[in-house]
């Protein structure tokens, strides 16, 4: 069963533009991950969000966690081409799935010089 | 600190044989976690270790097994590989079990 949806699926834009990338959910997470994935490579944690209605700024990329805890969504303002990469967003709950991450099938994001 | 070490980055297998895969945590995280990668299916959970005991085991055949040492090391083993099984075995260790987990590079199975 897939927990979390990404959308878009795919993203390909040009150098300078901004752009969001969301992560929804019916189930309510104790904390959310987001990470990025280079070919080949394994991915590479950005930011662990925890508290409902959290915003995290990363340089240009802003990360922000639901109130409700069940969705995030991942802004990236003034896009480069080193940017990237695939996006994945992961969930982590207290209850009986204890230490597991449920991910997202994530969204490739292409930017353009 | 070093990160996460996977071994061996590259592995070619025909059908039927089996592999054991090796995973080094960052030091001091005790928890590993192992995840099967497919461009059809994404991230995949196998299965996740604490203190050399599995406490949480995703939805994979017996095929698919593994376990801790004392020192967090952890390997997980492919018996009677089957096609569908190439794929990138990601490995991912956590101070403990509700903590950040950061991943290795991987190891890129192909099975022929």
């Amino acid at each position: 069963t897939q927990l979390l949806e990404q959308s878009p699926q795919f993203l390909s834009i040009q150098e300078g533009e901004n752009l969001t990338v969301y992560c929804n959910s019916s189930s309510v997470f104790s904390s959310l991950q987001w990470y990025r994935q280079e070919p080949g490579e394994g991915p590479v944690l950005l930011v662990t969000v925890v508290t409902g209605g959290e915003v995290k700024k990363l340089k240009r990329l802003t990360f922000q966690f639901g109130d409700a805890r069940k969705d995030s969504s991942l802004h990236i303002t003034a896009a480069q081409p080193g940017d990237t990469g695939l996006y994945l967003c992961a969930g982590a709950d207290r209850g009986s799935t204890l230490g597991r991450l449920y991910f997202g099938r994530g969204t490739q994001l292409t930017v353009w010089p | 600190k070093a990160g996460v070490t996977q071994t061996p980055r590259y592995l070619i297998k025909t059908r039927g044989q089996q592999v054991t895969l090796s995973c080094s945590p960052i030091s001091g995280h005790r928890s590993v976690s192992w995840y099967q990668q497919t461009p059809g299916q994404g991230l995949q959970f196998l299965f996740e270790y604490f203190s050399e005991t599995q406490r949480n085991k995703g939805n994979f055949p017996g095929r698919f097994s593994g376990r801790q040492f004392s020192n967090s090391r952890s390997e997980m083993n492919v018996s009677t590989l089957e096609l569908g099984d190439s794929a990138l075995y990601l490995c991912a260790s956590s101070l403990s079990v509700l903590e950040t987990q950061y991943f290795g590079p991987g190891t890129r199975l192909l099975v022929l």
